[in-house]
């Protein structure tokens, strides 16, 4: 079994509709990361989480929320969606070294 | 601050060719550097990485890296070329210091040709 899932793979949804991507850990890591795929411009964090009481930031946090439900669970939450948010979406974790590893990943058409 | 710079979005190399991937890097302190593979439809997984001690860092499939701290560089090399390393390639960039989020270069597609 893989060691980062990610639910849905693949998402189509309205401009305006309420969406979360969740993300579950089999490593036992306290970290976790959302981040957004764009074709040439690489990764951007959304949002991170050193434990279950710690949620930060990233760089593109705008139109986005998170939950941390517990060590293993992480989603992220697109409130009202517009189409610029269409991308490919990646839950990461990190072990002590800082290694990530990276879900397969979530698709997203926002029409 | 920390900043990666991957040159070249797209590299394109024969089979059997050897396979360069630029990679430099900014950082205020002793950085840790990963080189990460994405082939398609799936998500990144780590191919190498270099923390402290040897300069010249052996990943999985035939690659290598080589930290450059005079050139601020990482690039990733393999000597042979393989159909099945077409893929993207991100380097990666961590503070070795209190910051404990990597910066990613925007990444690099590896055409292989026959």
């Amino acid at each position: 079994d893989a060691d980062v899932t990610q639910t849905p793979r693949n998402r189509i949804t309205k401009t305006g509709k309420r969406i979360m991507l969740e993300c579950s850990q089999t490593k036992g890591h306290d970290r976790m990361y959302w981040y957004r795929q764009d074709p040439g411009l690489g990764l951007r964090l959304i949002y991170y989480s050193f434990d279950v009481k710690d949620i930060n930031k990233g760089e593109i946090s705008d139109g986005y929320s998170v939950s941390r439900q517990a060590q293993a669970k992480f989603s992220l939450s697109l409130e009202s969606a517009i189409p610029n948010q269409t991308a490919l979406y990646f839950c990461a974790t990190s072990d002590l070294v800082k290694t990530q590893y990276f879900g397969p990943g979530t698709r997203l058409l926002v029409l | 601050a920390q900043s990666v710079t991957q040159l070249g979005s797209h590299v394109s190399v024969s089979e059997g060719a050897l396979v360069l991937l630029r990679c430099n890097y900014s950082s205020s302190v002793p950085p840790y550097l990963f080189w990460y593979v994405q082939y398609p439809n799936q998500g990144l997984q780590l191919l190498l990485k270099y923390t402290t001690g040897a300069t010249l860092v052996k990943g999985i499939n035939g690659f290598e890296a080589e930290f450059k701290k005079s050139e601020t560089s990482f690039h990733l090399t393999k000597p042979s070329a393989h159909m099945s390393d077409a893929a993207e390639y991100f380097c990666a960039v961590r503070d070795s210091g209190g910051s404990y989020i990597p910066t990613f270069g925007r990444g690099t597609s590896l055409i292989v040709h026959p």
